[in-house]
């Protein structure tokens, strides 16, 4: 199993800014995924995220909006970047441990004004 | 491309009635299937899931049956509770396992009066 701390769990910003979204899993897992789930909408994939390699995007996101780190088999971060209304959502992290299914975290509420 | 559809909500019953919720996909290849739910503050978990024609997944007394003649995997419980008030997705993966990418239907949200 594996259990994932996303913080922060909402945040209102202004539009312009940027924010950071963390995500801690508790055991080394080699593939983390960040999914977005606009109101109202289904949960979208944005990036898979692998320890020591670029992000992969999904059509219709770009690194330079949606920059990802992910130092270590543990831990990844999402950036949003340059927010406007439109990026209001929640955020997901997800990781899949070899073998195992999927486990999600309770995601990041997101308002941008 | 692949896609799930879901039964649009939200959907409101009485305790103890039968419930379902349709799912229908649409894949290029023969997909896992997987229904999670989310419940209120909680992130999203895995109910159950099918990885080929005429699998049933169960658990918590929910089941649902991957058709492949009608592309459906519709989500039943003979006698909702109050707790099972939740949003429900509908996924479906494509892929060799490890990529683990989904793909998700809208979601439906569902409340259970007392």
């Amino acid at each position: 199993s594996a259990v994932i701390s996303q913080k922060p769990s909402r945040d209102i910003c202004q539009r312009g800014t940027s924010l950071t979204i963390q995500c801690q899993v508790d055991s080394q897992v080699t593939m983390m995924f960040w999914y977005r789930q606009q109101p109202g909408q289904s949960l979208t994939l944005i990036a898979t995220a692998n320890q020591g390699s670029e992000a992969t995007y999904e059509s219709g996101f770009v690194i330079d909006k949606f920059p990802i780190s992910r130092p270590n088999l543990t831990f990844s971060t999402l950036t949003v970047s340059n927010m406007s209304p439109e990026d209001s959502s929640i955020y997901l992290c997800s990781v899949a441990p070899p073998g195992e299914k999927l486990f999600f975290g309770s995601g990041t509420q997101l308002s941008v004004l | 491309g692949n896609s799930v559809t879901q039964m649009e909500g939200p959907v409101t019953l009485s305790e103890e009635a039968f419930l379902t919720i349709n799912c229908t996909y649409t894949a290029t290849g023969y997909p896992s299937l997987f229904w999670y739910v989310q419940y209120p503050g909680e992130g999203l978990q895995l109910l159950l899931k099918a990885t080929k024609a005429d699998d049933k997944g169960s658990n918590k007394g929910f089941e649902a049956t991957y058709r492949k003649e009608t592309t459906s995997f519709h989500l039943e419980k003979g006698s909702v509770q109050v707790s099972d008030s939740a949003v429900y997705f509908c996924a479906l993966r494509m892929g060799i396992q490890g990529a683990q990418k989904l793909v998700f239907g809208q979601g439906t949200r569902l409340t259970i009066n007392p």
